[in-house]
């Protein structure tokens, strides 16, 4: 069965330190993305990467990157210079190439300290 | 640019009663999709529509049915609500480049309160 895995509840870290976010997932399939979403206190749901199971590299996308390590069915999101905006709730999601059935880990929540 | 687009924002129902909440996207997706979120077990797919004219069930149906109207617009109707949907609700849109994933771009989501 599919299944997304974010372990950490909660986050706290320092304003300009980098932070990483845990994702694990579990999937028999080859082909298949995964993405992250930003949600701040206001509530919409904002895209932030995605990684296809068949890149070699690991997605970048400005402060964002991702640190994908297939066999160990990992996608972790690492924040570099974190900043009080980024004071949110982040989501893991995985969906598979030509299915439209996107399953959402249960968020981590991000706290920035100045 | 508005992307996707919901009404209403918020809304209060009393056990039993009916309510349709409206998407449209304004990106030229082929696929739809409805969410609802609880705390703490993040987002849950209630309906998606993969193309104009298909709709098909997530993992959470029960209660719900959709219209894909047209290309922009998807609705979901609660016919009989109750006090188990009160939640969040989120409409979505994506449009897969070949060979990837189905990245999604939400609405800003519907918060929906049954007593």
């Amino acid at each position: 069965a599919q299944k997304i895995t974010q372990t950490q509840p909660g986050m706290f870290v320092q304003e300009k330190e980098a932070v990483t976010l845990d994702c694990t997932y579990d999937t028999s399939d080859q082909s298949y993305g995964l993405f992250w979403y930003k949600q701040p206190s206001s509530g919409e749901m904002i895209f932030l990467i995605y990684q296809g199971s068949y890149d070699e590299q690991n997605a970048t996308e400005g402060r964002y990157s991702l640190n994908f390590q297939k066999a160990r069915k990992s996608a972790n999101l690492v924040i570099s210079a974190s900043q009080l905006g980024d004071s949110a709730m982040y989501f893991c999601a995985m969906s598979h190439f030509g299915g439209f059935k996107t399953i959402f880990g249960a968020g981590t929540r991000l706290f920035v300290k100045a | 640019n508005a992307g996707v687009t919901q009404t209403p924002k918020f809304q209060v129902l009393k056990t039993g009663q009916s309510m349709t909440l409206q998407c449209a996207q304004d990106m030229n997706h082929n696929s739809m999709y409805w969410y609802r979120q609880d705390p703490g077990m993040g987002l849950r797919l209630i309906y998606y529509s993969a193309s104009e004219g298909t709709t098909d069930k997530g993992e959470v149906p029960n209660g719900y049915n959709v219209s894909r109207l047209n290309k922009r617009e998807f609705s979901l109707r609660l016919e009989s609500a109750a006090p188990s949907q009160t939640s969040v609700y989120f409409c979505a849109s994506s449009g897969a480049l070949q060979g990837q994933g189905e990245t999604q771009y939400f609405g800003p989501g519907t918060r929906l309160l049954v007593l």
